[in-house]
């Protein structure tokens, strides 16, 4: 079962753009992830925000993160067209428990 | 090696048939997760090592797979009688024993049953 659900399915932008990405899962977490996977392959990781986080920033991705509405989101700022990339949050419990994955978001970049 | 690696990164087999897929973690990582992705969805859960135990199965589908790591590294998913329906990308990962699981992903190996 999945937990995450990505809003928007899908999202095309202008190289140079913003895009935001958003999260919601259903029960209590201790961390979300974000992670982008190309061509349906490998997932890389790209940020993990604890639940005692509110926000968390890497090189040009912002996080955030809302436990009272249960809630993320992925700001990838002066997008470029190799961000072009499927994005998906995941949430993962304490210990070494597994991750439950969102479906994902499709992010076109257009140059 | 420097990440996670999967063999065969594409395997072609007939319905009916059985097959083999292998990850090897990162050395070091004690804890190693199988996952499986289809088409337009998020990876999906199918079983996790702590060392060479499965500490949860719960995800595998039904009794036709099944994993094992005999000495705590490389793990092998086996699937027995294939079905069309076991067409997926099977995503392996990798993560240090911790209160935070930061996973690491290998490439996958794209399963196509015909």
């Amino acid at each position: 079962s999945q937990q995450g659900e990505e809003d928007p399915q899908a999202l095309s932008i202008q190289e140079g753009e913003n895009a935001t990405m958003n999260c919601s899962y259903k029960t209590s977490i201790n961390n979300l992830q974000w992670y982008r996977q190309n061509s349906g392959r490998g997932l890389v990781h790209l940020i993990l925000i604890r639940s005692n986080e509110r926000e968390k920033h890497s090189g040009r991705l912002r996080v955030t993160l809302d436990t009272s509405k249960k809630s993320s989101s992925l700001l990838i700022t002066a997008s470029r067209a190799a961000d072009t990339a499927s994005y998906f949050c995941a949430t993962g419990n304490s210990g070494n428990t597994p991750l439950v994955f969102g479906k994902g978001t499709r992010l076109s970049v257009i140059a | 090696g420097a990440g996670v690696s999967q063999t065969p990164s594409n395997k072609v087999t007939e319905k009916g048939k059985y097959v083999e897929l292998r990850c090897d973690p990162i050395s070091g990582h004690t804890a190693l997760y199988w996952y499986r992705q289809s088409l337009g969805q998020g990876p999906e859960f199918l079983i996790y090592f702590q060392g060479t135990g499965a500490a949860d199965d719960s995800g595998l589908p039904n009794d036709r797979f099944f994993a094992v790591r005999p000495e705590g590294s490389v793990s092998t998913l086996k699937i027995q009688r294939t079905e069309r329906g076991d067409s997926a990308v099977y995503l392996c990962a990798s993560s240090l024993t911790g209160n935070v699981n930061e996973q690491f992903f290998g490439p996958g190996t794209r399963l196509t049953v015909l």
